[in-house]
């Protein structure tokens, strides 16, 4: 069965500072990967997703992630945060075939300090 | 092009009370996911529609929720009768025949049960 691990709940950082929100999937067939951010009191919107192809994927609002199969990680990376990048942010995945149910991890609260 | 719509955007009810739950997906899109997210849980898959047809219910946590999607439009879920343990956001996602791997989200309903 496919999992998704978010390492951290919570990540505080200052304004203009790089960030790397991480994650790690498992599963034994092809994935899709996807970003997810909910900002406070909306719904999620989609960041970026990885399909095929390459590795490196980039985003709105200046995120890119990459796709790393060796390590089994899909982390999300933005070289200088913005307070409007405060939020909560899902990393999830789907096996390819069958209903492509999304799986997500626990979230991410970034906190983005001025 | 108008979003997923869900309806309403919040709903506090007390135990034993039924709540139904609308979401009206991207037009055009026969795939329609539900989704909760229980608090300080991550978001889980609930059921799959394509069109009015259930693909996957295996996320349905028991036989007090009752899904539908008659005539392969808006979905409801209906929870009767509702527990505390049902406090949640529900979030409703939706996704065209041709590339469902890409779903796109509801701003959720904020459940609340007393």
């Amino acid at each position: 069965a496919q999992s998704v691990t978010q390492l951290d709940s919570q990540v505080p950082v200052f304004e203009e500072a790089p960030v790397e929100l991480r994650c790690n999937y498992s599963s034994s067939v092809s994935v899709y990967l996807f970003w997810y951010v909910q900002y406070p009191n909306q719904g999620l919107q989609l960041l970026l997703k990885y399909l095929s192809g390459s590795t490196l994927v980039k985003g709105i609002n200046g995120f890119e992630a990459e796709f790393n199969k060796s390590q089994t990680s899909f982390h999300l990376r933005k070289p200088s945060v913005h307070i409007s990048d405060t939020a909560e942010y899902f990393c999830a995945g789907s096996s390819q075939g069958g209903s492509e149910k999304l799986v997500f991890g626990k979230g991410t609260k970034l906190t983005v300090n001025p | 092009e108008a979003g997923v719509t869900q309806f309403p955007s919040h709903s506090v009810i007390e135990k034993g009370q039924t709540v139904t739950l609308r979401c009206d997906p991207i037009s055009g899109h026969d795939n329609l996911y539900w989704y909760r997210r229980v608090m300080g849980k991550e978001i889980k898959f609930l059921l799959h529609f394509v069109k009015e047809s259930k693909q996957d219910e295996s996320g349905m946590p028991n036989n007090r929720f009752l899904a539908e999607r008659t005539g392969g439009t808006y979905s409801t879920l209906k929870v009767q009768p509702a527990e505390l343990e049902d406090s949640g956001v529900y979030f409703c996602a939706s996704s065209p025949s041709g590339r469902k791997e890409t779903q796109y989200f509801g701003p959720g309903t904020r459940l609340l049960v007393l």
